[in-house]
């Protein structure tokens, strides 16, 4: 049974880049799309990007100009960076893979990470 | 941007009602229509993708229909454990992206 766990400090300072991993067990990174969500306290869910296995990515456009996605397979890893974080980047960061494997096709999130919170703040 | 408005914002209900949770979309959409459930210090959940399928092991009472613009969500008879925030989630072709609902919240009258 696939389990995501994500990591990374809970404690940024505005301008600092947020940096976090998903660890992938139970079941291969391949074939699959994977995805960054993140819920601020108090309000809904946002979607941030996704990464396929291979590589390719696609960002919301609303933080592509701050966001970077990497994988690394070998370690059935992937991660997050966002770049000068705000106050407003304060969330409960999830990890989740699409539901449906194979390349350009999408539905929704079937497996889910517990969530990390991420509080920025001077 | 496709943007999606649930409806209402809260719901409150007693276990044992029928509950019906509305997500209108700005466009017209495909099919790739997901709804999940959130509870507090816990991970989202899906239910319902592709507007109507229900998820590996999600009960009979969760039900989702609906096209072109206006979905739903139905709980036929509310348990317990059914109170909690519902999420709507669109899939658009262009630009390739997932967009959420504000959400629903779904509480115990």
């Amino acid at each position: 049974q696939v389990q995501l766990q994500e990591s990374g400090p809970g404690l940024l300072k505005p301008s600092e880049t947020l940096s976090l991993t998903c660890s992938v067990s139970g079941g291969s990174m391949t074939d699959y799309y994977w995805n960054w969500i993140r819920q601020p306290p108090g309000k809904g869910l946002e979607w941030i990007g996704y990464m396929y296995y291979s590589g390719s990515t696609n960002y919301s456009p609303s933080l592509n100009s701050r966001v970077t996605m990497s994988v690394d397979t070998s370690k059935n890893q992937f991660s997050l960076k966002l770049s000068s974080v705000t106050a407003a980047d304060t969330a409960i960061y999830y990890c989740a893979r699409d539901r449906v494997p194979g390349y350009n096709v999408h539905d929704a999130f079937d497996i889910w990470g517990q969530g990390t919170m991420v509080t920025v703040s001077s | 941007e496709i943007v999606l408005t649930q409806s209402p914002a809260t719901l409150s209900l007693s276990p044992g009602e029928r509950a019906t949770l509305s997500c209108r979309a700005s466009q017209s959409l495909s099919i790739y229509l997901a709804w999940y459930q959130h509870k507090p210090g816990h991970s989202p959940r899906l239910l319902i993708y592709d507007a109507s399928k229900r998820a590996t092991g999600i009960p009979a009472r969760f039900s989702g229909s609906g096209s072109g613009t206006d979905f739903t969500l139905t709980i036929s008879s509310l348990e317990p454990e059914d109170f909690a925030v519902y999420y709507c989630q669109l899939r658009s072709n262009w630009p390739p992206m997932y967009t959420f609902g504000q959400g629903t919240r779904l509480e115990i009258k």
